[in-house]
């Protein structure tokens, strides 16, 4: 089984502020890792996911996360953040072999103040 | 476009009133799940279906049955509601050759009184 824990249910920033989400997995087994985000009012999108190969993976609008396997962690990091980014965070996993199932952390809500 | 469609929206109904929510994807995939979001507990997965005829139950299944007819089609129903299945509800499907990246609905705000 998998388990992923999100260390902060919300983080407040000023724009322009560089901003880390965090977020360590448990599992018995290999995993894929992904951040979906969830702007107000709409449904998740995939932000960004490790596979495999390098360790650090980057999205179009800036985000970066990096996977540490010794520290079973996979946080979320962006260097100066925009209004536009508000939104609740979520980091889940996946078994890379059998049935697709995200396992979700319980979410972290961005909030960029002007 | 690539989209998975639930209908409704929004719903609010009554304790007990069976009701349907239905999801629909336009990708050809194989997987698709559903799973309901709470405040505080993330998503959890209710159900899943691996192909047309094929489901399981998920994490949390109790007071909830889906059906896989068409490989297009997962509807998700609710034979008797109750409070406590207040909550937000979203589909989402996958395509089982890669396996790496599930489709959301733009989700179901369900409320029981």
């Amino acid at each position: 089984a998998q388990s992923v824990t999100q260390l902060d249910s919300q983080v407040p920033v000023f724009e322009e502020a560089p901003v880390e989400l965090r977020c360590n997995y448990s599992s018995s087994v290999s995993v894929y890792l992904f951040w979906y985000v969830q702007y107000p009012n709409q449904g998740l999108q995939l932000l960004l996911k490790y596979l495999s190969g390098s360790t650090l993976v980057e999205s179009i609008n800036g985000f970066e996360a990096e996977f540490n396997k010794s520290q079973t962690s996979f946080h979320l990091r962006k260097p100066s953040v925009h209004i536009s980014d508000t939104a609740e965070y979520f980091c889940a996993v996946s078994q890379i072999q059998g049935a697709q199932k995200l396992v979700f952390g319980q979410g972290t809500r961005l909030t960029i103040n002007p | 476009e690539a989209q998975v469609t639930q209908n409704p929206r929004y719903l609010i109904t009554v304790t007990g009133k069976k009701l349907t929510v239905t999801c629909s994807q336009n990708m050809n995939h194989e997987y698709m799940s559903w799973y309901r979001q709470d405040p505080g507990l993330g998503l959890r997965q209710i159900y899943y279906s691996m192909n047309v005829e094929v489901t399981d139950k998920g994490d949390v299944p109790e007071g909830y049955k889906v059906s896989r007819k068409e490989k297009r089609n997962f509807p998700l129903i609710l034979e008797s509601p109750s409070p406590n299945q207040t909550s937000l509800y979203f589909c989402a499907s996958t395509d089982s050759r890669r396996n790496t990246e599930a489709f959301f609905g733009q989700g179901t705000r369900l409320t029981v009184v």
